[in-house]
């Protein structure tokens, strides 16, 4: 069974340019995650849907990140304009249930962003 | 203002000795707590998990320890082998919420 996907695995941008990241979850499950991983703070929720509606997005850091889910089965993150300080592995995740209490969620290999 | 906090950025041990991952948390609402694993280059995996009415939960070496009143929980990995060593993540779920909040991770190194 194909797990999470996500794409690209590594991108180098310079700053200002726009970053797009892709994740396709497993399919089937209905929430999906996007986390950032930095070594000062660890793993942090940037935002997460139901059923294709965000629902919460109170870890996105600024205005300058979005994040979408036209349908169950692709979400995309976009950091626009990007910074050096966004450099970090972007992971994508998904569950069945919402991920709350007993519901695994799954994570995607990751996409490493550095931004130059 | 960090929720979940693993203060040990990194753990030494060695072969078939006993590893010992802690992990603290400050907000009494969380009533669901796991540990995933990552690997370099990999995204982390689900290792083992337990529910706040339960201190103690056990599955093959690892075994974790819940103690509220100390908002403290631990995972024991015995006997450590080899394969252990990658970047341990503690997580806990608010009750009735969706979300995993995650602390900073320990990395543990085991040595031959």
């Amino acid at each position: 069974d194909a797990g999470v996907i996500q794409s690209p695995r590594h991108e180098v941008t310079e700053m200002g340019q726009e970053v797009t990241l892709r994740c396709k979850p497993i399919s089937g499950h209905n929430s999906l995650f996007w986390y950032r991983q930095t070594m000062m703070r660890g793993l942090e929720l940037l935002i997460y849907f139901n059923n294709n509606v965000p629902i919460d997005d109170s870890g996105m850091p600024e205005d300058r990140f979005s994040a979408k889910m036209p349908n169950a089965s692709f979400s995309t993150l976009k950091i626009q304009p990007s910074e050096p300080r966004d450099s970090a592995v972007y992971f994508c995740a998904s569950s069945l249930r919402g991920g709350g209490s007993g519901n695994t969620i799954y994570f995607g290999e990751g996409s490493w962003l550095t931004v130059v | 203002d960090q929720q979940v906090k693993q203060n040990s950025p990194s753990l030494s041990v060695q072969e078939g000795r006993i590893s010992i991952l802690n992990c603290d948390y400050t907000n009494s609402m969380f009533d669901y707590f796991l540990w995933y694993k990552k690997y370099p280059a990999e995204g982390p995996t689900f290792l083992i998990s337990i529910s706040s009415i339960k201190d103690k939960n056990e599955d093959g070496r690892f075994t974790v320890f819940l103690n509220k009143s100390a908002k403290h929980l631990s995972l024991h990995i015995v006997p450590s082998q080899p394969g252990d060593s990658a970047v341990y993540f503690c997580a806990a779920v608010l009750q009735g919420a969706q979300k995993l909040v995650f602390g900073q991770g320990t990395r543990l190194t085991i040595n031959p």
